[in-house]
């Protein structure tokens, strides 16, 4: 989906070292969420923003923040990463039909 | 609580065959429901919403039941390029949306 971006592809980490991922937008959109997808768990929704400068809480959002300072990015930092922190994390917008086009994914192992 | 339920399988299916998912919900206010497909190792791309009345898109036909939560997905003549693991989507009630586990589709040749 050329609309949603996410940087960067692939990481590796260390315990406790921190890191941010970046998606960014070309689409205008209000809305924007961040999901971690794990093995046998699905996609779990850990931050969401509901326009540029607001942030709110998921269903899983311990050991992450977020930030929406441009309607365009939507930025999730971890700042002491865990093994259980190993994950895939997506990234979406959501249109005003509440239909959700997703980034491709940022794989993360944390060792 | 899962809010979202769905049978993993895998369902091995020939081409040409039709082959039916249901997913149950927890929610009964539950206002906007979904399906996805995600091919392997890639991001979940929406396949179909889901209205009250039923809808239809060439071979996939996708129906509501409010009074018993459950949405379905049905795919007719399938092709292999169907292969791929279909997740049902639910939105409660506000922004926040909830994701089966998705099912696994594999259409044999």
């Amino acid at each position: 989906n050329a609309g949603v971006t996410q940087t960067p592809k692939f990481r590796v980490l260390k315990t406790g070292q921190s890191m941010t991922l970046l998606c960014a937008q070309d689409m205008n959109h209000e809305y924007m969420y961040w999901y971690r997808q794990d093995p046998g768990m699905g996609l779990r929704l850990i931050h969401y923003s509901v326009g540029e400068g607001t942030t709110a809480k998921g269903e899983v959002p311990d050991g992450y923040n977020v930030s929406r300072l441009k309607k365009q990015n939507f930025l999730l930092g971890l700042e002491s990463a865990a093994p259980s922190q190993t994950s895939v994390y997506f990234c979406a917008i959501r249109d005003s039909s509440y239909e959700q086009y997703f980034g491709p994914g940022t794989r993360l192992t944390v060792t | 609580r899962k809010e979202v339920e769905q049978d993993p399988g895998p369902f091995n299916v020939p081409e040409g065959a039709t082959v039916a998912f249901n997913c149950t919900y927890s929610n009964s206010a539950s206002q906007s429901f979904f399906w996805y497909r995600q091919d392997c190792r890639k991001e979940p791309k929406l396949l179909m919403s889901v209205y009250s009345s039923g809808n239809e898109d060439g071979r996939f036909t996708a129906q509501l039941n409010r009074a018993s939560q459950y949405i379905s997905l049905l795919i007719r003549d399938s092709k292999l390029s169907d292969s791929a693991t279909y997740l049902c989507v639910v939105r409660e009630t506000g922004n926040q949306f909830y994701f089966g586990t998705g099912t696994s589709l594999t259409v044999i040749p």
